[in-house]
């Protein structure tokens, strides 16, 4: 069974300043989907980035950009330039390309705070 | 194009009674899935519905339970409420593979 790993329940940034949230996944199909969602204290779930596995370039949206090593199942996102609005939970999650498709599964979470 | 929207948005129930959750997804959207997110478990998958099928289905008890209409709009029914069923529920629509966009989640609380 795939599994998502999130090793850091927080994380503190300063304004304007970089982070970087860690994941690691598990899986032995080849063909996937990797996400990062963004909760914040609304609940909404927001998708931040996509990447799929057979693409080697790492994927790009504005701000945030994640660093994919598909030898090593890793998957962290970049945030630069972190914004207060910037402060939420963070999961990542899985996606299988096949048959479990509308299946994601989830990380624990990062609770990310941004310090002003 | 409007969001997933989800109602009701708050629900307070008593332990043994039986609720009903709807989801309409993003118009043009087929595919809807359920997940229950809770402080201990996370979020888990509940099922997934393609074309007024269930596609997939998680490992919850068949208390939890849930359809398509033809319009795409979703259902989901929990009978016979447990203390342990208080979570948020969030839907989840998709128009192809991977992608999923949410709405803004149910807050059941089983009193």
């Amino acid at each position: 069974a795939q599994t998502v790993t999130q090793s850091q329940p927080e994380m503190s940034v300063q304004e304007a300043e970089t982070v970087t949230l860690s994941c690691t996944y598990d899986t032995s199909e080849s063909d996937y989907y990797l996400f990062w969602y963004k909760q914040p204290p609304s609940r909404q779930m927001i998708l931040v980035i996509r990447q799929e596995a057979y693409k080697q370039q790492n994927a790009t949206e504005n701000r945030f950009s994640v660093n994919f090593q598909k030898a090593a199942k890793s998957f962290s996102l970049k945030i630069s330039d972190s914004q207060l609005g910037d402060a939420a939970m963070y999961f990542c999650a899985y996606g299988d390309y096949g048959g479990s498709q509308g299946n994601l599964i989830f990380g624990k979470g990062t609770k990310l705070s941004v310090k002003p | 194009k409007a969001g997933v929207t989800q109602t009701p948005r708050y629900l307070i129930k008593t332990r043994g009674q039986q609720v009903t959750l709807s989801c309409s997804p993003i118009s043009g959207h087929r595919s809807v899935s359920w997940y229950q997110q809770t402080p201990g478990q996370g979020l888990q998958f509940l099922f997934e519905y393609f074309s007024e099928t269930q596609r997939n289905k998680g490992n919850f008890p068949g208390r939890f339970s849930g359809r398509q209409f033809s319009n795409s709009r979703s259902e989901m029914n929990v009978s016979t409420l447990e203390l342990g069923d208080s979570a948020l529920y969030l839907c989840a629509s998709s128009a192809h593979r991977g992608e999923q966009y949410f709405g803004p989640g149910t807050r059941l609380t089983v009193t």
